[in-house]
Parts: structure tokens; C-alpha cells; sequence
């Protein structure tokens, strides 16, 4: 069964540092793996969809890797700001048809002004 | 941009009622999916539909069933409530398989 698992479970920089979050994933054979952010009692938000043939998507100061053979995914921030201040959750698709995703339990993030 | 909507945000019931989450998206898309999120545990999949009146159980389908009679709208009952049905409820879509999910706003729901 696959599992998803996300470190550090919380993380607090100041305000303009790149930062990196990780998740790792215990079974390769994943369709695509999805970054997403939740705020405070909201739903989810997706940032970016990586397929399970691609390396890496950017989307403005966001940038996601994947290395599928070592199970491994890396979100990197760059130019941190307050308002990037959320929760980061990390979900892989594993099985066939519209199954639906495995989440790790996310990153607790704070931007300090 | 794609819109999912869920009927309640809050809702308080008492053990033993019958409950109807509504989740209702705009985009035409295929799949549709239930999620319950819970501190320490996560998201975890309940229900997804590929089509209408189709169904697969996720990883934790006990004590739930769904329904899909439009392609625009997919209910998640709960046939008897319990106090362990405590939760914060979310409801997602996607185009086609394996394909990024668009999620609601969540229904945190309380049962008494």
C-alpha cells in the first residue's frame, strides 16, 4: 500500500528565503504526483501536477521535482512571502482509471514578516 | 476556472441521522471524489465516481455510500451517523483520469 510522508512537519523562515519541502513516497509506480496548499479551514489548491514522465514543473516562484526511481519530490519556494503562509500537502496517484490520491499529512508553513 | 461547490460549510447532527453532503462542480469533468480529512491521519479517500450512477470504494468506504444520477453532482450519505463521523469533508473533481483535482471548500461536520 502506498504512503506518503512529508518532512518537516512544520517549518518557519523569515520572509525572502528560498526554502525546500520534501515528500518521499514508498511505491514508484505512481501515475503523477500533485503539490497542493490549504489555508486555515479552507479546502485545497493546486499548485502544480507533475506526470510521472516529467522531472520537474515551475509555476512562477514555485518549482517541483520528481525522482520516481528513489520516490522522492521536492517543492522549492523561492523569494518566500508572508502570504505563502499555508499548509503544503503532497499527493500521489498510484492505481489505474480515476482512483483517487494518496496524501502525505503536509507541511505546516510560516513566512515571518 | 473550475468551480466546486459543497452545500454546507458547517453542519451539526445528532447520532443516528441520516446525512446528505451535496457536492456539485461546473466544469463537465468525469470523476468526482470524496475525502475526509482528520488531524494526524490526513486525507483519506471514501468514495470516487468515473461516471454517472458509477462507484468505487476508496480506503475507507464503512459507514458511507454515494450517489451520482447527474454527471455535475455526487452525494455522500451517511446512512446513521456516529460520533467517529466527526470530520471536515472534501469533495473533489478532475477531467479525466489522472489528471489534477479541483477541491472544494470542505463541510466540517459535527455529529453529536
Amino acid at each position: 500500500k502506498q504512503e506518503v510522508t512529508q518532512i518537516p512537519a512544520a517549518l518557519s523562515v523569515p520572509e525572502g528565503e528560498n526554502l525546500v519541502l520534501n515528500c518521499s513516497f514508498t511505491d514508484s509506480a505512481i501515475y503523477n504526483l500533485q503539490w497542493f496548499r490549504q489555508d486555515p479551514g479552507k479546502g485545497l489548491t493546486s499548485l502544480l501536477l507533475i506526470q510521472s514522465s516529467q522531472r520537474e514543473q515551475t509555476s512562477g516562484r514555485l518549482n517541483a521535482s520528481l525522482d520516481k526511481s528513489s520516490g522522492r519530490s521536492t517543492l522549492y519556494i523561492a523569494a518566500s512571502q508572508p502570504g505563502d503562509s499555508a499548509t503544503y500537502l503532497c499527493a500521489v496517484s498510484s492505481g489505474g482509471g480515476a482512483d483517487g490520491l494518496t496524501f502525505g499529512k503536509g507541511t505546516h508553513l510560516i513566512i515571518q514578516p | 476556472d473550475v468551480k466546486v461547490t459543497q452545500s454546507s460549510r458547517y453542519l451539526v447532527k445528532r447520532t443516528g441521522e441520516k446525512v446528505f453532503l451535496e457536492c456539485v462542480q461546473d466544469m463537465d469533468h468525469e470523476n468526482m471524489f470524496w475525502y475526509r480529512q482528520d488531524p494526524g491521519l490526513g486525507l483519506r479517500l471514501i468514495y470516487f465516481s468515473y461516471d454517472v450512477k458509477m462507484k468505487e470504494k476508496g480506503d475507507i468506504p464503512e459507514g458511507y455510500s454515494v450517489s451520482r444520477e447527474k454527471k455535475e453532482r455526487f452525494s455522500l450519505i451517511l446512512e446513521s451517523a456516529s460520533t467517529n463521523q466527526t470530520s471536515m469533508y472534501l469533495c473533489a473533481s478532475s477531467l479525466y483520469y489522472q489528471e489534477t483535482q479541483y477541491f472544494g471548500p470542505g463541510t466540517r461536520l459535527l455529529v453529536l
